[in-house]
């Protein structure tokens, strides 16, 4: 029971473009959602996160947005450098069974 | 200060054997989740220790356990390992429990266990 999904397991993007990586959840309850970026060889690292009570979170070339109504939430890059190159596991909290859980991962391929 | 320390960072075992993986959390942090990273699963949650007590499972066999000690440090142990169980496994400190209260979790660098 996959309760946050990242449907596309790739995605390659020109540098100096947008990119955008999705994510879906299905359970209500989950009110905190974060996003996280893994290079090769090492752990998770912390990229942004967004409250449940907003719809947007900027930190510099980063934005997340959240579709409460779809349950959907989206990571934007822009402009996309060959650095993000990683995978991008988006995860999200029910903060009431206290459960940190993430989706499956989107490889992003940013190409010079 | 010092992040999360894995170890060992690769193994190798035998189908039917057993191993123990360490997490070292952050100086200071109480809660320590484990997950299995394999291609196209994703993070996987195992478990989550909290001043020495699991907290909350995930969904595995009971192949698959774990502890934590006084100092934080925690332990995962597998038993009678089968080829599936090669994966990456990251463990991760946070503050508090689960993430709660908005906190971020941090990880480690891995484990890489093969199975063979």
């Amino acid at each position: 029971d996959q309760q946050v999904k990242q449907n596309s397991p790739s995605l390659s993007v020109q540098e100096g473009r947008i990119s955008i990586l999705n994510c879906d959840y299905t359970n209500s309850m989950f009110d905190y959602f974060l996003w996280y970026k893994k290079y090769p060889a090492e752990g998770p690292t912390f990229l942004i996160s967004i409250s449940s009570i907003k719809d947007k979170n900027e930190d510099g070339r980063f934005t997340v947005f959240l579709n409460k109504s779809a349950k959907h939430l989206s990571l934007h890059i822009v402009p996309s450098q060959p650095g993000d190159s990683a995978v991008y596991f988006c995860a999200a909290i029910d903060q009431g069974a206290q459960k940190l859980v993430f989706g499956q991962g989107t490889r992003l391929t940013i190409n010079p | 200060k010092a992040g999360v320390t894995q170890t060992p960072r690769y193994l190798i075992k035998t189908r039917g054997q057993q191993v123990t993986l360490s997490c070292s959390p952050i100086s200071g942090h109480r809660s320590v989740s484990w997950y299995q990273q394999t291609p196209g699963q994703g993070l996987q949650f195992l478990f989550e220790y909290f001043s020495e007590t699991q907290r909350n499972k995930g969904n595995f066999p009971g192949r698959f356990s774990g502890r934590q000690f006084s100092n934080s440090r925690s332990e995962m142990n597998v038993s009678t390992l089968e080829l599936g169980d090669s994966a990456l496994y990251l463990c991760a400190s946070s503050l508090r429990r689960g993430g709660a209260a908005n906190t971020e979790a941090f990880f480690g660098q891995g484990t890489r266990l093969t199975v063979v």
